[in-house]
């Protein structure tokens, strides 16, 4: 089943205390994107990859790190997470080939930071 | 950079009405795409526009993309419960532009 996995889906951490939310695909796909979802805000993009080794930042990149080694993964690190991260976030990939805005996404990550 | 607004905010709606989404960019669209929400779930994909003029359809859900290509609607024909929902317009930026951004949503409730 084609899917896009997301890890963990629920967390609630401390400031300061780094993480990871881990996000893989099954379907071969070039583009991988992170999103997080606030009221009032919408969707808003924080990091997106084109394919291996090749990412760039989104509209809100601050205080988030991305790493595309494998073309299946792509995992969201917090170095230091703030109240101000707590949000619900989204990992997508696309086609590139196609279009990139044909996203397969994932169930979403709930992080809540104290 | 790219804006989306879209309007109306929420809609409640009567099983059985037509209703009508709207999504307007601050630039020139060149791929529009309309997704659907479960409260709290992942987006699911449902259309995508590039041509001015461009019309779409699926099931009874109907999307169009101005000729200015500036505007996207998404017409729901005859309502049922399952097309509640938040549903969200998408547009990228283009050429080697491929950063994505969202509409803020429009959250749809129709009453049995």
């Amino acid at each position: 089943e084609a899917q896009v996995t997301q890890n963990p889906r629920y967390l609630i951490t401390v400031t300061g205390k780094k993480l990871t939310v881990t996000c893989s695909q099954n379907m071969n796909h070039e583009y991988m994107s992170w999103y997080r979802q606030d009221p009032g805000l919408g969707l808003r993009q924080i990091y997106y990859s084109m394919n291996v080794e090749v990412t760039d930042k989104g509209d809100v990149p601050e205080g988030y790190k991305v790493s595309r080694k494998e073309k299946r993964n792509f995992p969201l690190i917090l170095e230091s997470p703030s109240p101000n991260q707590t949000s619900l976030y989204f990992c997508a990939s696309s086609l590139l080939a196609g279009s990139v805005g044909e996203l397969f996404f994932g169930e979403g990550s709930r992080l809540t930071v104290l | 950079s790219q804006e989306l607004e879209q309007s109306p905010q929420s809609l409640i709606v009567q099983e059985g009405k037509n209703l009508t989404i709207n999504c307007t960019s601050s630039k020139t669209l060149y791929g529009l795409y309309w997704y659907k929400q479960k409260y709290g779930e992942g987006l699911i994909f449902l259309m995508m526009l590039q041509k001015g003029g461009e019309e779409k359809s699926h099931e009874k859900i109907t999307a169009k993309l101005d000729e200015k290509k500036q505007q996207s609607s998404l017409h729901i024909t005859a309502s049922q419960p399952s097309h509640a929902g938040i549903y969200l317009c998408g547009a990228s930026g283009g050429g080697s532009n491929y950063k994505l951004t969202f509409g803020k949503g429009t959250l749809l409730t129709v009453n049995p």
